[in-house]
C-alpha cells in the first residue's frame, strides 16, 4: 500500500514551453501533496505544499506563477512549469500524506527528470 | 520546524550493523521523527517513524532517548544495496504539517 506514482519519470522540452507534472496516490486519498525539487547531489528541496481544493503555499523563493500547482482531487495534483528555461532543469519529486492517517507518514513519488535545453 | 544534524557521510561494510544518529534538540511535543532512504534518481523512501523510546520494523529500529533531543537509525548487517542516503526527518503532523529536509548522511557500503 501507500504507492506515489509520478508522470512522466523523464521529460526533454524546449527552452519557453511548458511542462506539466502528475503526481498521483494509488491507493489511498492524499489530502496534503508536497513539490520538491532535488539539484544533483543535494538534498530536496520544499517548493509548495498543496491541500485538495485549496490553493497551494509556496515556500519562499518559489514563484507561484512559474510553477503551477493544481490539486484538483484527493489523488492527483499536478506540477507546471511554465516557460521552462535551462535553469528549471532539476528532479521533481512529489510526495503525498495520506487522508485520516494516524502518523500522516509522508509517501513519495518516484521523481520525474526535466531537462531543459 | 526543529533542526537536523546529521553525519554528512559513514562507511560501512557488508554484514556490519550500521547506526546513524540525528540530532534534533528543538523537536517539538507533536513531533514525530521519521527516516527516509534515497537512491540516485529516484524519490525517498519511508524507513521507519517513531516517537519515543524504540520502534522496529522488518528493515530498521529506531532508538529514541527520554529527551527525545538525538534519534538512531539502526540498520542490521547492512548489505551493498544499502548504499544510499538517509535522512531523519522531524515534523508537526497535526496540521499545517511541512518537511524541511536536511543534508542527509551518505552511508557507503563496501564489500
Amino acid at each position: 500500500g501507500a504507492v506515489v506514482s509520478q508522470h512522466p519519470s523523464w521529460v526533454i522540452c524546449k527552452s519557453g514551453t511548458s511542462v506539466k507534472i502528475e503526481c498521483r496516490s494509488l491507493d489511498f486519498q492524499a489530502t496534503t501533496m508536497f513539490w520538491y525539487r532535488q539539484f544533483p547531489k543535494q538534498s530536496l528541496m520544499l517548493m509548495a505544499t498543496s491541500n485538495e481544493g485549496s490553493k497551494a503555499t509556496y515556500e519562499q523563493g518559489v514563484e507561484k506563477d512559474k510553477f503551477l500547482i493544481n490539486h484538483a482531487s484527493l489523488t492527483l495534483s499536478t506540477l507546471t512549469v511554465t516557460s521552462a528555461h535551462p535553469e528549471d532543469s532539476s528532479f521533481y519529486i512529489c510526495s503525498a500524506r495520506g487522508y485520516g492517517s494516524k502518523t500522516d507518514t509522508q509517501y513519495f513519488g518516484p521523481g520525474t527528470r526535466l531537462t531543459v535545453l | 520546524l526543529a533542526k537536523t544534524t546529521q553525519p554528512i557521510s559513514m562507511d560501512s561494510y557488508e554484514g556490519q550493523e550500521v547506526n546513524i544518529t540525528c540530532s534534533h534538540n528543538n523537536i517539538a511535543t507533536n513531533d514525530y521523527i521519521t527516516w527516509y532512504q534515497q537512491f540516485p534518481s529516484q524519490g525517498p523512501r519511508f524507513i521507519i517513524q517513531g516517537y519515543k523510546t524504540k520502534v522496529t520494523n522488518e528493515v530498521a529500529s529506531l532508538f529514541i532517548p527520554a529527551d527525545r533531543k538525538s534519534s538512531t537509525l539502526s540498520l542490521p548487517r547492512v548489505s551493498l544495496s544499502d548504499t544510499a542516503v538517509y535522512y531523519c526527518l522531524v515534523g508537526d503532523y497535526t496540521g499545517g504539517f511541512k518537511t524541511i529536509f536536511g543534508a542527509g548522511t551518505r552511508l557507503f557500503v563496501k564489500a
